[in-house]
């Protein structure tokens, strides 16, 4: 079946301006994950959907950050404002239900100009 | 909260050799996945493996959660084998997968 799906791919943008990052996780997923690899830092989580609601928000690095799920199912990120440091790869995962395993979409590749 | 430190961070190889990638964790764990992330950034999924043995052709895996560490075999190492082989764990109540740094392949023909 199809796996987890993010858009766009790449995204380039001048500092200041808002982005918006898509994620499609795997048919009946009830949990969904955003996480950011970065060179500095490595693979960091930022924050967790179980259904619709975040129990876990601790990895979101300021409130320029936030994110929705809507129906169980599709999940967007929004980042305000950006800075050159949120220039990063921001990953998508899903899992059936807490606890199990994770599958990772492709990424989407945000330069901060 | 939970260290993952993954050894060596770096290992090149010829073609064919074999290989042993570890990696040591600092609580007990819910969960462990051993991924590989290729050249085009794409993490794949190798091993769901919180306790036990897995195989899947010329790859295994073996955690030892009682002494927190976990190991992944390479065989016959091929050059699309290349790449950066992470080791992650979810521990406590959260859900979070904490990733070491990292072991960066490098198989040469």
């Amino acid at each position: 079946g199809a796996g987890v799906s993010q858009s766009p791919s790449n995204k380039v943008t001048e500092k200041g301006k808002d982005v918006e990052l898509r994620c499609d996780p795997i048919s009946g997923h009830t949990a969904l994950y955003w996480y950011r690899q970065s060179l500095g830092q490595g693979l960091e989580f930022l924050i967790y959907f179980q259904g619709n609601s975040a129990p876990d928000k601790s990895g979101l690095p300021s409130d320029r950050f936030s994110a929705e799920r809507t129906g169980g199912s599709v999940s967007t990120l929004t980042i305000q404002r950006t800075q050159q440091e949120d220039s990063a790869v921001y990953l998508c995962a899903s899992s059936l239900r807490r606890w199990n395993e994770q599958f990772f979409g492709p990424g989407t590749r945000l330069t901060v100009l | 909260g939970i260290q993952v430190e993954q050894s060596p961070p770096d290992l090149i190889l010829q073609e064919g050799a074999n290989s042993t990638l570890r990696c040591n964790f600092s609580d007990s764990v819910n969960n462990l996945q051993w991924f590989h992330q290729n050249p085009w950034g794409q993490l794949i999924n190798l091993f769901y493996i919180p306790s036990g043995t897995k195989q899947n052709g010329r790859l295994s895996a073996t955690t030892v959660a009682t002494e927190r560490y976990s190991l992944l075999y390479i065989s016959s190492s091929q050059t699309t084998d290349s790449g950066v082989y992470f080791c992650a764990v979810v521990s406590g109540g959260y859900n979070k997968l904490i990733f070491g740094a990292g072991t960066r392949l490098a198989v040469h023909p």
